[in-house]
């Protein structure tokens, strides 16, 4: 079944504990995207990669890093959370070329206190 | 710069009642619009996507047409289910750029029995 899996679904942490939220996904996209959901925002592009070794930031890359080692895995590291990066993530794969069709992980609620 | 702006919620109707959730967008070129879905408690999941003028998209009784005079992309369903209840966004991806789309805030649609 083709899709984009995210670790974990929820995480509760406490400021400044560094943490990584797996993504993966099992159909050979080039593309990768996060984005962060929040009330009254919609979603914001964090970062994303173009491929192996190639990342960009998006609208609100700060707080944030990404790596892209292999194709199917795009983690997301928050070095050092801040409450104000509670949010909803979502991780999103898809091809090149085309209509650009996203698609979309289950997505991880992360509250930081 | 490019933008997606939508009705804002929440929208609630009956069963069997006519849907429609406007879109308005500013792109420069001829960008690829899309409606994406997020149920309760998942992640978005798209639900039609058009990737030129007059074009219409349609899924699961949705429908949307592509107005480039009007740059909008309506969203519209002639009888709703209490299974439509969802929070729905318009999106673009704008003309060779690839990278990203770009979201609406979206709206969030009850459907009462």
């Amino acid at each position: 079944e083709a899709q984009v899996t995210q670790n974990p679904r929820y995480l509760i942490t406490v400021t400044g504990k560094k943490l990584t939220v797996t993504c993966s996904q099992n159909m050979n996209h080039e593309y990768m995207s996060w984005y962060r959901q929040d009330p009254g925002l919609g979603l914001r592009q964090i970062y994303y990669s173009m491929n192996v070794e190639v990342t960009d930031k998006g609208d609100v890359p700060e707080g944030y890093k990404v790596s892209r080692k292999e194709k199917r895995n795009f983690p997301l590291i928050l070095e050092s959370p801040s409450p104000n990066q509670t949010s909803l993530y979502f991780c999103a794969s898809w091809r090149s070329g085309g209509t650009y069709e996203q698609y979309f992980g289950p997505g991880t609620r992360l509250t930081v206190t | 710069g490019n933008s997606v702006t939508q009705m804002e919620g929440p929208v609630t109707l009956s069963e069997e009642a006519f849907l429609t959730i406007n879109c308005t967008y500013t792109a420069t070129g001829y960008p690829s619009l899309f409606w994406y879905v997020q149920y309760p408690g998942e992640g978005l999941q798209l639900l039609l996507k058009a990737t030129k003028a007059d074009d219409k998209g349609s899924n699961k009784g949705f429908e949307a047409t592509y107005r480039k005079e009007t740059t909008s992309f309506h969203l519209e369903k002639g009888s709703v289910q209490v299974s439509d209840s969802a929070v729905y966004f318009c999106a673009l991806t704008p003309k060779g750029g690839s990278e990203k789309l770009v979201f609406g805030k979206g709206t969030k649609l009850t459907v009462n029995p």
